[in-house]
């Protein structure tokens, strides 16, 4: 069983929808939880950063962590068609310096 | 302030042959992490540098290699080639002491082994 599970299955959405990404894992010692922007040719961006289990919000985007389920998710309202992407969850130990990633899911907006 | 860049941004080789990757880290960044992304992939940890030492290591093999230097700047080496090595090599800057590693990656160097 792989420490970051990312179903990698690309996502085509109209513009104005939700986009819903999860991720689970198995590492109980994971304790910082992040989500990655990865546009073609480019290198990956941090999206969003959280600690704790429950919501942060950023703007359109929304984090979930859950650790009771080792499951994290992130949210994204009104997509636009610059959301196409793939998007990485990430994730590290505390006190570690190595980040865990899962596969990516390539997010299509259309407009 | 500057970002991480990276070069060469592509090239390719044959199994067998030797390559060096360069990395300029973030303006204010002390440490620089290695990350390998094969297609369709995410990225995978190949090491760490923080004072010119490696600070770390995932599961890579030995002819995967690195340097860090006094301005923060790294290479990474890899040593005779494998089809497998063909990837995306991503470099990360931080700064260590800061939190989490909230890592600044490059856009790459593309690395096609023939």
């Amino acid at each position: 069983q792989k420490e970051v599970e990312q179903d990698p299955g690309p996502l085509s959405v109209p513009e104005g929808a939700i986009v819903s990404l999860n991720c689970t894992y198995s590492n109980s010692a994971f304790q910082y939880f992040m989500w990655y922007r990865q546009y073609s040719r480019k290198g990956p961006e941090l999206l969003m950063y959280t600690y704790s289990s429950g919501n942060k919000e950023d703007g359109r985007f929304t984090a979930q962590v859950d650790k009771s389920s080792k499951y994290i998710s992130l949210f994204i309202r009104d997509s636009q068609p610059s959301d196409s992407a793939t998007y990485l969850c990430a994730m590290i130990p505390y006190g570690n310096n190595r980040l865990a990633f899962g596969k990516g899911n390539q997010v299509v907006v259309i407009p | 302030e500057t970002g991480v860049t990276q070069s060469p941004t592509h090239l390719i080789k044959t199994r067998g042959q030797q390559v060096t990757l360069r990395c300029s880290s973030q303006s204010g960044h002390n440490t620089v992490s290695w990350y390998q992304q094969a297609l369709g992939q995410g990225p995978q940890f190949i090491f760490q540098y923080y004072r010119e030492e490696e600070n770390g290591r995932g599961n890579f093999p030995p002819r995967f290699s690195g340097l860090q230097f006094p301005n923060y700047s790294s290479e990474l080496n890899v040593n005779a080639l494998e089809l497998d090595d063909s990837a995306l090599y991503l470099c990360a800057s931080s700064l260590s002491g800061s939190g989490a590693n909230v890592l600044t990656f490059g856009a790459g160097s593309r690395l096609t082994v023939l």
